[in-house]
């Protein structure tokens, strides 16, 4: 079964606009959220990680909202570049368990 | 500052041969990880390794796939008997001991004709 929930698949964006990418996880156990950037024919680039004891981490455009109690992550992508057209990719990990659990992915398209 | 080396990058097997896949994790890097990414999904986990060890192979399957990592070279994720199913792309990724933060290399896309 999958652990990350990642929503929606795709989305299409104007360039500026905001690019908003949610997850959703079961495992109270996780306590590693990142996110991973990937183009076509490359493998995934980290791109910005959170834990759990912090709401939010910014990091540029790119910020990543936590909720605990309900178990929730999402990435905002703001001022979105043509640049950032890719599949993100949400994962989550265990304290001391370094597998990666990923998400379906989200295929971002930015229109100039 | 070479990052994660994966060889080849494309490959091509019939049924019923052998893939044999290689990753070179980052300098001072000796923990390595193998993916799998089938189309349209995200990756899955199949195997941790440190150095002449296997941490973790919950998510390999159990027949005709095995792991490596010497002391010495890369480490090789070995299929035998491939069939078509097996066709994926095929990631690596490393880290430092402790570190959650893991580096993925270009990946090996193995298509089984």
């Amino acid at each position: 079964q999958q652990q990350v929930k990642q929503s929606p698949q795709s989305l299409i964006v104007q360039k500026g606009g905001i690019s908003i990418i949610n997850c959703a996880y079961e495992n109270t156990a996780f306590d590693y959220f990142p996110w991973y950037q990937q183009f076509p024919g490359k493998g995934p680039a980290l791109l910005i990680a959170i834990r759990p004891d912090v709401s939010e981490k910014k990091e540029g455009r790119f910020t990543i909202s936590f909720n605990k109690s309900a178990k929730q992550f999402s990435l905002h992508i703001m001022d979105s570049q043509p640049g950032d057209s890719a599949t993100y990719f949400c994962a989550a990990s265990k304290l001391n368990d370094y597998k990666l659990s990923f998400g379906a992915g989200t295929t971002v398209t930015v229109r100039a | 500052n070479a990052g994660v080396m994966q060889n080849p990058r494309h490959l091509v097997r019939r049924r019923g041969q052998e893939a044999r896949l290689r990753c070179s994790p980052m300098k001072g890097h000796s923990h390595v990880y193998w993916y799998r990414q089938l189309p349209e999904e995200g990756l899955k986990f199949m195997v941790y390794l440190q150095k002449e060890n296997i941490i973790d192979e919950s998510g390999m399957p159990k027949e005709r796939f095995s792991a490596e990592f010497p002391k010495e070279g890369p480490s090789i994720l070995r299929i035998q008997q491939v069939v078509r199913g097996d066709s994926a792309a095929y990631f690596c990724a490393s880290s430092t001991p402790l570190s959650d933060t893991q580096y993925f290399g270009p990946g090996t896309r193995l298509t089984v004709l």
